[in-house]
């Protein structure tokens, strides 16, 4: 089965810009999750969608950002206006919701620089 | 609060020697562990997991990880490294079936010929 796909991979966008972050999750998986690592941080969680809905979004920093998962399948993630502080990678996963606990696989990632 | 700590920034081992990078958590209950890896350009890939029974886990690419209650720890090791395993490696957990993943600040591995 093809794996998480994120578009673009590589995104650099100027201060104030807005940028659309795109995940698709492996097939038949309920659960998606957005994941940002700044540089020399850590992995920091986002927000966690069932299928539509918004599940757990206590990750989102602000409300600059903006996500959304249309008819529960591909997700994308709206910055807008972009600050230098978003500069990172942001991690989309994916699991189902039955099986297997909670095992996320994860895109590679888009790396988003603002200037 | 609830955190998971990898000490260890960056290492450096020699091809062929054993290697263990450690990982403690802190929370109230046993949580569900994992160690990823990311590879230059890939995204992250799952090496192995602990949820119960037998507290030591085998995992791919020849990896295995010992949870330690006492200790609050969760290590990873390999006997024998390659030096296709230099990559950066995430200790992470969860406390549910379907919950978010808490992530430690991982571990830079450089591998030496």
């Amino acid at each position: 089965e093809a794996g998480v796909t994120q578009f673009p991979s590589h995104s650099v966008i100027e201060k104030g810009q807005t940028v659309t972050l795109r995940c698709d999750p492996i097939s038949g998986h309920d659960n998606l999750y957005w994941y940002r690592r700044v540089m020399g941080k850590e992995i920091k969680f986002l927000l966690h969608f069932v299928k539509e809905s918004k599940q757990d979004e206590s990750g989102m920093p602000n409300n600059r950002f903006l996500a959304e998962r249309t008819g529960g399948t591909y997700s994308t993630l709206k910055v807008q206006p972009a600050e230098l502080e978003d500069s990172g990678v942001y991690f989309c996963a994916s699991s189902r919701t039955s099986g297997s606990h909670n095992e996320q696989f994860f895109g590679p990632g888009t790396r988003l620089t603002v200037l | 609060a609830q955190s998971v700590t990898q000490p260890d920034i960056h290492i450096t081992v020699s091809e062929g020697a054993s290697l263990e990078l450690r990982c403690n958590y802190s929370y109230g209950a046993t949580p569900y562990l994992f160690w990823y890896v990311q590879s230059p350009g890939q995204g992250l890939q799952l090496l192995l997991k602990y949820f119960s029974g037998d507290t030591l886990v085998q995992g791919i690419k020849g990896f295995e990880a010992e949870f330690k209650r006492s200790q609050s720890s969760f290590n990873l090791r390999k006997p024998s490294v390659h030096w296709s395993d230099a990559a950066e490696y995430f200790c992470a957990y969860t406390t549910g079936t379907a919950s978010k993943l808490t992530f430690g600040t991982g571990t830079r591995l450089q591998v030496t010929l």
